[in-house]
């Protein structure tokens, strides 16, 4: 089946902006999320944005929807060490009765 | 604020014997869910629920069964346990559509 597709892997130094990139699967899935895992945690619901908006700011977290791309991007400022985690994009298809389909998750690895 | 409570968080299961994961929320929530995570890859859904007396398969069910007979409780069972079954696995609720929560995650090794 089709799948979320996200980059392995980011690396960033401490103060910078970090960008993590997801492409999901179907134009029409109504909600789109960011989870964040820390090491043997579970999930942190980061942020969501609904389809019919193109932006979404939530203190230092920014989340941009091209739904013509099917392409959904958290930006973190000013990155800190405890941002280091993995991250996972995920959407909730038409007609599913709310079950998220994730990607296999961006691990970020924020240096002093 | 409990949130979704998953018991027990470590667990080790010899091939062939069976166990509950159980899941239980204190939100009143309608949704509930499990998934499974294997390392470097994302969480697949094995079971789901939309209400009391409601179950329905995710995308991995095989091996397992779930029951929902109160708006609280979805425990998972796992019955002949197999390797295959080694995992993370989560369980999530929510009141419906935009926002799940998760729990904490119940570690399983399978020898």
């Amino acid at each position: 089946g089709e799948d979320v597709e996200q980059s392995l892997f980011l690396s960033v130094r401490e103060g910078d902006s970090s960008v993590i990139n997801c492409t999901y699967t179907d134009s029409s899935s109504t909600y789109l999320y960011w989870y964040k895992q820390e090491p043997g945690a579970g999930l942190q619901l980061l942020t969501y944005i609904f389809s019919n908006m193109d932006m979404k700011q939530d203190q230092r977290l920014t989340v941009l929807l091209n739904k013509k791309d099917k392409h959904l991007s958290l930006r973190i400022a000013d990155t800190q060490t405890g941002d280091s985690a993995i991250y996972f994009c995920a959407e909730i298809p038409p007609g599913g009765y709310s079950t998220l389909t994730f990607g296999k998750g961006t691990m970020l690895l924020v240096s002093p | 604020n409990a949130g979704v409570t998953q018991t027990p968080k470590f667990r080790i299961l010899k091939i062939g014997q069976s166990m509950t994961l159980q899941c239980t929320q204190d939100m009143n929530h309608n949704y509930m869910y499990w998934y499974r995570q294997d390392p470097g890859m994302g969480l697949k859904l094995i079971y789901y629920s939309v209400g009391a007396g409601i179950t329905d398969k995710g995308e991995v069910p095989n091996g397992y069964n779930v029951s929902r007979s109160t708006t609280e409780d979805f425990p998972l069972r796992l019955e002949l346990a197999a390797p295959s079954q080694t995992s993370v696995y989560f369980c999530a609720s929510g009141p419906s559509g935009n926002t799940i929560y998760f729990g904490e995650g119940s570690w399983l090794t399978v020898v």
